[in-house]
């Protein structure tokens, strides 16, 4: 079974632009969670999609956005980079179906370095 | 509020036990967890405890849960150079997003 993927695994921006990353959550998960981890920090949660609508926001700004497909698979823009995006995006996926409280907490993929030059 | 702390360095020699700690403030949480995040990689879980349960035990891993104090320890027993890496605990929240603590780095000496 495919675990969750991330893409690009790398992204170089500078600042002003729009990045776009992507995430494919393991097949029959409908949640996916987005958090973003800067150097030296903790994992900070974005946002949250279930069934295609968002559940959950943190507490960013919001030139942070994102989408869930019909196939579950989604999509973090972050618009108008300012040097302090540059950080490791992880996204997460679960099954809500699982039970609200399941046991397996989240799978996670490998993440996308972004770097705002 | 939701706020979840760890001490930030662990340094052990390799052999002895590591004991990792973590206080949560979420009286209401249901499940905490523990991931592992080695250079360069994703979150990838290790053990997890229901919040009605004390004590979970897992081959060299033990959880220990102190609900009245809101503390939650890991201790990983006879602890490997493989066993380096930033170790976070999370809770589940009534929202069902993880909170995650700020991570501990775990480094193993010879």
């Amino acid at each position: 079974e495919a675990g969750v993927t991330q893409s690009p695994t790398h992204l170089i921006k500078t600042r002003g632009q729009q990045a776009t990353l992507r995430c494919s959550p393991i097949s029959g998960h409908t949640s996916v969670y987005w958090y973003q981890q800067a150097l030296g920090l903790g994992l900070q949660f974005l946002l949250w999609y279930d069934e295609g609508e968002e559940r959950n926001r943190g507490n960013f700004p919001p030139r942070f956005s994102g989408r869930q497909f019909p196939n579950y698979s989604s999509e973090l823009n972050v618009n108008a980079l300012e040097l302090e995006d540059s950080a490791l995006y992880l996204c997460a996926s679960s099954s809500i179906r699982q039970g609200r409280y399941s046991n397996y907490g989240y799978t996670f993929g490998s993440g996308t370095r972004l770097t705002v030059v | 509020g939701e706020d979840v702390e760890q001490s930030l360095f662990l340094s052990v020699r390799e052999g002895d036990s590591s004991v990792i700690n973590c206080t949560y403030t979420d009286s209401s949480s249901t499940y905490l967890y523990w991931y592992k995040q080695e250079p360069g990689a994703g979150l990838q879980l290790l053990t997890y405890i229901f919040s009605n349960m004390d004590m979970k035990q897992d081959q060299r891993l033990t959880v220990l849960l102190n609900k009245k104090d809101k503390h939650l320890s890991l201790r990983i027993a006879d602890t490997q150079t493989g066993d380096s890496a930033i170790y976070f605990c999370a809770e589940s929240s009534p929202a069902d997003k993880l909170i995650f603590g700020t991570g501990t780095r775990l480094q193993v000496f010879p």
